[in-house]
This record gives structure tokens, sequence and C-alpha cells, in this order.
């Protein structure tokens, strides 16, 4: 069975924190996404990567970065932890175009 | 449908109705498209996808319908069980050598028993 899988389901963590999100994959898939998802707004893309060493700015990239290097791992780094990243956050991957994407089962972090 | 501010749109049904969930997309050059289930606490779950050269696509219980002209993607699910109870994502991808997935806000479906 495929599995993409989160480092946390539950993170607490104080305003100015550094906080690594962990997604690994076992699909050997070439593509790998964070999203960050909040009511009423859905899923919002904030990086992705296509390759190893590789990465792209979605379309939130601001007060994040990312990390990939090794093909199964994708790391999400908030530098400075703000309330306002408080958040559901997901990770996918998918292996190619027109294949679907599979995903975590999410992160829900609070910043206090 | 869009949501408004922070309200999804939600669809009550009961249980045993056919159910339609509608997603209006934005990119006439979107080739693919994806229905997403995601419950309470877990990550989305594919559906079932669709290309752009087809205008319809039928798994087990669901059926996908794309209209390109005025860009309106629906998710017909047949005979609705409790368990269907969930948000309904559709997401988009832009084509070309784009791999990004950009998804809709979601629609809440309540299933009645």
């Amino acid at each position: 069975d495929v599995k993409v899988t989160q480092s946390s389901r539950y993170l607490v963590k104080r305003t100015g924190e550094k906080v690594f999100l962990e997604c690994v994959q076992d699909m050997d898939h070439e593509n790998m996404f964070w999203y960050r998802q909040d009511p009423g707004l859905g899923l919002r893309l904030i990086y992705f990567s296509y390759d190893v060493k590789m990465k792209e700015k979605g379309d939130i990239p601001e007060g994040y970065s990312v990390s990939r290097e090794k093909k199964e791992r994708f790391s999400l780094i908030l530098e400075s932890a703000s309330t306002n990243q408080t958040s559901m956050y997901l990770c996918a991957s998918r292996q190619a175009l027109n294949t679907e994407a599979f995903f975590g089962q999410g992160t829900r972090l609070t910043v206090v | 449908g869009e949501s408004v501010g922070l309200h999804l749109p939600t669809l009550s049904v009961q249980e045993g109705d056919n159910s339609i969930i509608n997603c209006a997309y934005s990119n006439s050059a979107s080739d693919y498209f994806i229905w997403y289930k995601q419950e309470s606490g877990k990550g989305p779950q594919f559906i079932i996808d669709i290309r752009s050269n087809m205008d319809k696509r039928q798994g087990q219980r669901v059926t996908v319908l794309l209209n390109k002209t005025v860009k309106h993607l629906s998710l017909q699910i047949a005979a609705t069980q409790p368990g269907d109870s969930a948000v309904y994502f559709c997401a988009e991808n832009s084509g070309g050598s784009n791999y990004k997935l950009t998804f809709g806000k979601g629609t809440l479906l309540t299933v009645n028993p």
C-alpha cells in the first residue's frame, strides 16, 4: 500500500521557534508538495519539489522554506514561527503529470 | 460552488439519495482533474480523475462529468451512504509541464440516516 507519512499529527510551538515538519514517501515519486489547509480557504500550495535538491515556490511561500536532500524526504521549515502559521499542514507526492497525488495524514500545528 | 469568506458550501442529503457536488475551475488550459474526499482528521483521499479529452468517467458509485465550455466539473455519488459524509475537493492540473495541483475550497457533504 502506498504511503506518505508525516512525522507528527499534532505540534504546539512557541512564537519565534524554528519548526521542522517532516514528510516521507515510499513510492519513489519524483514530485513532493507542502500545502496548508485553513477553514474556508481550501488547500494552498506552499512549496513543491520536482527532484532532489530542486524546489519551487507555490502560492504562499512567505515565512517558509523547504529541504529535499533525499528523494523520499521533503521537509518544511518555519524559520521563526508566528501565530498566523497555526494551521493544518499536508504533504503530498505524485509520480508524474496526469496522475493522482497521495497525501499524508496531516500535521496540525499550533503556534502560541 | 465557491465559498464566501470562511463558510464552506454544504450539501445535505438523505441516505440512499444521489448527490451532486459541483466545482468551477479557473484555468482553461487545465488538462487533468481529480476529486478528493477528506474525512475529519485525515488527509485527502483520491476518489476519481478525468483527463480533458473526456467528458465523463465512471467509478464505483461515482461519476465525474467535465464541461470544458463552461469550465465546470461535477461529482455524482449514487445511493449516498453515511460513510460518504466528508469534505470533497476538486483539483486541477494546469497543463504543460507544470506539476502543480490547484484545489478548490471544498464542499461539505452531510448524509442524514
